[in-house]
């Protein structure tokens, strides 16, 4: 997975705490896609962003999440008053452009977990 | 996005070609066909995509039919450690550029010693 990383590997949070997962794409990548992947789940598109824009948050739960990607530093998944259904991977994805038949590569996610 | 379709799960033996085959009969002109894999408890790898031509890297090969409505994914020799879920999407492009990939449920793939 060519150099997207992804920090904390595993976070623990209490119910009703708040989750920061952080995200830096591949040098160069302006394009950022965060997942989510629940126990025994398939992977599930969260957000798509660009370099201080949301181009597409369809799947974000309208709640309590939230997500940026700065001109400057990774990118943020913020998980606000956490409950024990957001125990998941979430993966972060990059690319370098917003053409089709680029690659797009996945970091090695960030597992959290809620007690 | 196009949608795809592909068996939940294959065995293989080790050293022999592992062909993974899926069907995207919806796929439109400028959809790419993407496969990644995910091994357990890792996240999702690359492994090659394709527009209408065959394609080969040093990972596997990518076999497009002439309609674009299937393709397979093939890889030579299966070891142990390619058993994974392998995942077949079709990207499309959206009207702000080239959009997400959507997972679908993949196929489990089981090398056999």
């Amino acid at each position: 997975n060519a150099g997207v990383m992804q920090n904390p590997r595993h976070l623990v949070r209490r119910r009703g705490q708040e989750a920061r997962l952080r995200c830096s794409p591949v040098k160069g990548h302006s394009h950022v896609y965060w997942y989510r992947q629940l126990p025994e789940e398939g992977l599930k598109f969260m957000v798509y962003l660009q370099k201080e824009n949301i181009i597409d948050e369809s799947g974000m739960p309208k709640e309590r999440f939230s997500a940026e990607f700065p001109k400057e530093g990774p990118s943020i998944l913020r998980i606000q008053q956490v409950v024990r259904g957001d125990s998941a991977a979430y993966f972060c994805a990059s690319s370098p452009t917003a053409v089709s038949g680029n690659t797009i590569y996945f970091g090695e996610g960030s597992w959290l977990t809620v007690v | 996005d196009a949608k795809t379709t592909q068996p939940p799960s294959m065995d293989c033996a080790e050293g022999r070609a592992a062909n993974l085959p899926c069907n995207h009969s919806t796929i439109s002109g400028n959809e790419y066909v993407y496969w990644y894999r995910q091994i357990h408890s890792q996240g999702p790898q690359y492994i090659i995509h394709g527009l209408k031509n065959n394609e080969t890297n040093e990972m596997a090969s990518l076999i497009i039919t002439e309609d674009r409505k299937s393709s397979t994914l093939i890889l030579p020799h299966a070891t142990l450690r390619d058993t994974a879920v392998y995942y077949c999407i079709v990207r499309s492009q959206g009207v702000q550029g080239a959009q997400k990939l959507v997972f679908g449920q993949g196929t489990r793939l089981t090398i056999n010693p």
